[in-house]
């Protein structure tokens, strides 16, 4: 139980696209669903926390306006990153907490690769 | 807030002997200590969590250890294998989204 999926497993798109990403808890019901950024040999940095049927709550220095967040269902959170740069390469992953646990217990996605050219 | 240091950066060991990852916090409010697998160009995998309540947790050949006086715990993994190689990010965390580690890669050599 507590699977966390995401698509695509990898994209890459080229300098001014947007592209989504999708990030879907299989078994289970999430209300709430995190975004992290990881860059190479680095550690998870939280973007946003993605709140089912609201606005996310975004991490200081993480913009809104370029990385939009919507989590339209109790199964189905999406990351779309506007107008994407090089600079904007990295991992991404989502996670979510399984039911009938806190908020800070996660299971993690197996995470997107995003290269922009 | 929260602040997580993680040590070694890098562990090489060989096949069959044991690995120790160390982790210390600052906030005394911490209350949950998860410990995740990264293998590459995947998403972390919980491989075992310790909270407050208790000292050591064992699961098959890893086991945690904390010591909350002196806001440290640890990762014990025995016997290593060639599969063990991965990326090991420590947490920290309470009522809040836990703060990781900047991870340690683990080296086991065959």
């Amino acid at each position: 139980g507590a699977v966390v999926s995401q698509h695509p497993s990898w994209v890459i798109c080229k300098s001014g696209t947007s592209v989504k990403i999708e990030c879907r808890s299989l078994d289970f019901q999430a209300t709430t669903m995190f975004w992290y950024r990881q860059f190479p040999k680095q550690s998870l940095m939280l973007m946003a926390t993605s709140n089912e049927g609201s606005k996310a709550t975004y991490e200081q220095g993480v913009e809104k306006d370029k990385f939009l967040i919507n989590h339209a269902s109790l199964t189905l959170s999406t990351l779309t990153v506007t107008s994407a740069h090089p600079e904007d390469s990295s991992f991404y992953i989502c996670s979510a907490p399984p039911p009938g646990t806190f908020t800070y217990e996660q299971y993690f996605g197996p995470g997107t690769r995003l290269t922009v050219t | 807030g929260e602040n997580v240091e993680q040590h070694p950066s890098t562990l090489s060991v060989q096949e069959g002997d044991s690995a120790v990852i160390k982790c210390t916090y600052s906030d005394s409010a911490s209350n949950y200590f998860p410990w995740y697998k990264q293998e590459l160009g995947k998403g972390p995998q919980l491989i075992i969590d310790i909270r407050s309540n208790v000292g050591e947790k064992k699961d098959q050949r890893i086991a945690v250890t904390l010591n909350k006086t002196a806001k440290h715990f640890s990762l014990h993994i025995t016997e290593t294998q060639p599969e063990d190689s991965a990326v090991y990010f420590c947490a920290a965390g309470g009522s809040y989204i836990p703060t990781f580690g900047r991870g340690t890669s683990l080296i086991v050599h065959p």
